[in-house]
């Protein structure tokens, strides 16, 4: 079945400077990766998502790119502001299912002012 | 509110007991999944329904464990004769089939379970 590495567990970076988070899959066959942001005691909430069709896509501050052969996919904020400050979680549909989605371990993203 | 919700929110319960949850999904949401989240980790899967039909079981879905849509609408989730290992945040998410490529998942609030 899939496997999701996700590195690193936690980061801190100045406000203001980037952080980029590194996730690895082992189902050549997935086809879906969905980056969520899940803050204290709160919910996971989708920021973005990419297709295996796809190499990169953005949403402001907000990238993602995918390596289909290496199996590497990340997720890149500019600009950091306090308010990213919460835990990020990579993902990957399993290329045999239809829906089921595994998850990394998540990295404790801080933002120091 | 139009999100997926769930209840209840918190759940204590001794060693042994049943306990059930219930979720709503966004409304028109063909999909409905379970999740288990414990501390420092990300959720993982449990089980899935597409409509009323339960479609794909995790190994971690042990025989204590139960899930029904029976209508499918909402859903709910029973763990019978819970140990303390089934401590955890349960949680539920709902999707809408529009193409294998654009399956968003959107997740409920949570149900925290302490098992004392």
């Amino acid at each position: 079945g899939e496997n999701v590495e996700q590195h690193p567990s936690t980061l801190s970076v100045q406000e203001g400077d980037s952080a980029v988070i590194k996730c690895t899959y082992s189902d050549s066959a997935s086809n879906y990766f969905p980056w969520y942001k899940q803050e204290l005691g709160k919910r996971p909430q989708l920021i973005i998502d990419i297709r295996s069709n796809v190499g990169e896509k953005k949403d402001q501050r907000i990238a993602v790119t995918l390596n289909k052969t290496a199996k590497h996919f990340s997720l890149h904020i500019t600009e950091t502001q306090p308010e990213d400050s919460a835990v990020y979680f990579c993902a990957a549909r399993q290329g045999s299912s239809a829906s089921k989605i595994i998850f990394g371990s998540g990295t404790r993203l801080s933002i120091r002012p | 509110d139009t999100g997926v919700s769930q209840d209840p929110r918190h759940k204590i319960t001794k060693r042994g007991q049943n306990v059930t949850f219930r979720c709503d999904p966004i409304s028109e949401h063909n999909r409905l999944y379970w999740y288990r989240q414990t501390l420092g980790q990300g959720p993982e899967f449990l089980t899935y329904f597409q409509n009323e039909a339960q479609l794909e079981k995790s190994r971690l879905l042990s025989d204590r464990f139960s899930a029904e849509r029976p209508k499918g609408s909402f859903s709910t989730l029973e763990i019978q004769r819970t140990e303390q290992g089934d401590s955890a945040m349960y949680l539920c998410a709902s999707s809408v089939e529009q193409n294998h490529s654009t399956d968003t998942q959107y997740f409920g609030p949570g149900t925290r379970l302490t098992v004392l």
